[in-house]
Order: C-alpha cells, then sequence, then structure tokens
C-alpha cells in the first residue's frame, strides 16, 4: 500500500487566497483525520470522519476552515480566505477505527506558507 | 487548554546513553497512551503505546512508563542511536488523540 498520500507537498500563498489541502486515505481505513501542527500547540485535531461523514469538527478554528469527504478515497481541506497566522504543517492521517488502541497513521503532509 | 504537555521542546544526548522524554497530561479520563516519532518532512509514525491498567510497556530499546497518580509518562530510549534523532510526539486517547507539542531528540554520534 502507498500510505496517506498528499498533495501538495508545499503551498505558497498570498493573504486572501482559497487553498484547498487534498489527501488519499489507505484503502480500507474508516476513519480520516486532519491535523495541524505548529510550535506552540503541537499537532492539533482539526476534524475526522467516519466513513465519509464528519464527527467531530470542533477543532476546526475557524469558518475559513471546511472539510468534506464526498468517498472512502478522497479528503480536501479548504481555507477561504487565507491567512498568515494559517502557516503550519497540515497532516491528513487515516486508521481502521477510531479507537483508543487503533494506530493512525499519517500522510507526509502538506507545508502551507501563507504571505 | 493544553492537555498534553512536553515541557522539554529539545534533548540532546550522546550515542549510547539513555534517552528519557516527559509527558504530563490533565484529563484522568485518558486510558491509553503513545509516542509517535516523526522525522523531517515525514508524517510521524506510531512507535510505543501503553493502556492506563499498566505501568510499563517495552519494545526492543524502547520503553514508556506510565505513573498515573502523577500523571506522568515517560519513553526511555536505551542504548540511543543517531538515527533516533526525529520529534518525538506523546499522545493520549479519550475519545479521540490528544498530542503534545512535541520533543526534538537529537543524538549525537
Amino acid at each position: 500500500d502507498a500510505g496517506v498520500i498528499q498533495s501538495p507537498r508545499h503551498e505558497v500563498t498570498e493573504m486572501g487566497q482559497e487553498v484547498t489541502l487534498r489527501c488519499k486515505p489507505i484503502s480500507g481505513h474508516d476513519y480520516l483525520f486532519w491535523y495541524r501542527q505548529t510550535m506552540m500547540r503541537g499537532l492539533e485535531l482539526l476534524i475526522y470522519f467516519n466513513n465519509n461523514v464528519p464527527i467531530d469538527d470542533s477543532g476546526m478554528p475557524e469558518d475559513r476552515f471546511s472539510a468534506k469527504m464526498p468517498n472512502a478515497s478522497f479528503s480536501t481541506l479548504k481555507i477561504q480566505p487565507s491567512e498568515p497566522r494559517d502557516s503550519a504543517v497540515y497532516f491528513c492521517a487515516s486508521s481502521l477505527a477510531s479507537g483508543s488502541t487503533d494506530t493512525q497513521y499519517f500522510g507526509p503532509g502538506t507545508r502551507l506558507t501563507v504571505l | 487548554d493544553q492537555q498534553v504537555k512536553q515541557n522539554s521542546p529539545s534533548l540532546s544526548v550522546q550515542e549510547g546513553r539513555i534517552s528519557i522524554l516527559n509527558c504530563d497530561y490533565t484529563n484522568s479520563m485518558f486510558d491509553y497512551f503513545l509516542w509517535y516519532k516523526k522525522y523531517p518532512a515525514e508524517g510521524p509514525t506510531f512507535l510505543i503505546s501503553i493502556s492506563s491498567i499498566k505501568d510499563k510497556n517495552e519494545d526492543g530499546r524502547f520503553t514508556v512508563f506510565l505513573n498515573k497518580s502523577a500523571k506522568h509518562l515517560s519513553l526511555h530510549i536505551v542504548p540511543s542511536q543517531p538515527g533516533d534523532s526525529a520529534v518525538y510526539f506523546c499522545a493520549a486517547s479519550g475519545s479521540r488523540l490528544t498530542f503534545g507539542e512535541g520533543t526534538q531528540l537529537t543524538v549525537n554520534p
């Protein structure tokens, strides 16, 4: 298996622009997670899906952020409009289940820079 | 409110010595704890875990200790190797995973 695939790997954009991050989870995994990594807060869970349905989006910072999972093999995280404070590394992860003992497999991340 | 905290942003040790990474948590409802390792330009990968019903779990050079009364866990790596140089994230699981800020470990040859 290719693992979790994320694109793009790097994104540089200007403040106010729309940014779309993409993720392909591991085939057969029912759960998909979006995280943001910053120096100050480490890895923060933004939202997660179970069988394509958003379960918990309490970590989404504000209305500028939205996430979709139209099918089992694809998810997007969109920021519109983007701001410099959104600069971070965004990770997508997937797992077979969301139970405590289930390992999450992370993609390589998208490094977002908003100028 | 940071429920999982790694107070040391960095740690440097000599090859062959022991590395001890620490993690504190505040939520007594956490019932499972994990350590993830992250190399530059890669996503975190699972390293080792421990259930709240145990106080120690060992896997090769890696041992995780849990002190529930102190709400503290630690990861011991012995002997440390240069390839262990990475960022280590502590995570705690209740209804979902909560990660700490990470500790950059550097193992010097």
